[in-house]
């Protein structure tokens, strides 16, 4: 089955600094690749995807990329503000019915935002 | 509100006991999930229903059983508790279930003692 490793597990940053998230992930067939977040105590919500007709996708302050061929993703951040602070999880999967849509979670990366 | 609401919000229980933990989304979507979250955070899908029908049971232990009497519901009922299933649980729902956004509920915090 699918493996996502999700890198680093914590990062730590200064208000107005760009944060990196890193994700791999092991099956060469997934095409959808979402990021959520989790903010402490709360439910994750979903904040940028990408699937696997494009390279990368913007929205606002956060970006996604990802290389097919290398078969990892990335999160940036930009500008970041403390109420970034909290947990950020990429994920993976593949289209198709039954037990072939199953999205696997990386472990997470707890980003703080430093004032 | 459209959403997904789970009940209760928290539960305290004794090892042994068995408990049951309710799901409902108004959201029309077809596919519901069960997710558990543990200590350090690792999100795991448990089960998946669309339409009413198990696509996805993840090597889960068989005294958890989801049931689903509807699209817009998905319960879980736990038998013989366990001090390792003390964790959060998290319902959602996508609409067709096929890479999608997932929309998730507010978690049930379970503790077994």
């Amino acid at each position: 089955g699918e493996n996502v490793e999700q890198h680093p597990s914590t990062l730590s940053v200064q208000e107005g600094d760009s944060a990196v998230i890193k994700c791999t992930y092991s099956d060469s067939a997934s095409n959808y690749f979402p990021w959520y977040k989790q903010e402490l105590g709360k439910r994750p919500q979903l904040i940028i995807d990408i699937r696997s007709n494009v390279g990368e996708k913007k929205d606002q302050r956060i970006a996604v990329t990802l290389n097919k061929t290398a078969k990892h993703f990335s999160l940036h951040i930009t500008e970041t503000q403390p109420e970034d602070s909290a947990v950020y999880f990429c994920a993976a999967s593949k289209g198709g019915g039954g037990s072939n849509y199953k999205l696997t979670f990386g472990k997470g990366t707890l980003l703080t935002v430093n004032p | 509100d459209t959403a997904v609401s789970q009940t209760p919000k928290y539960l305290v229980t004794q090892m042994g006991n068995d408990k049951s933990i309710k799901c409902e989304q108004n959201l029309g979507h077809d596919t519901m999930y069960w997710y558990k979250q543990d200590s350090k955070k690792f999100l795991k899908i448990m089960f998946s229903y669309n339409n009413k029908e198990l696509i996805i049971n993840e090597t889960v232990p068989n005294r958890f059983s989801p049931k689903s009497p509807d699209k817009a519901h998905l319960n879980l009922h736990i038998n013989s508790l366990e001090l390792g299933d003390s964790a959060v649980y998290f319902c959602a729902s996508s609409p067709t279930g096929v890479n999608e956004k997932l929309f998730f509920g507010s978690g049930t915090q379970l503790s077994v003692l």
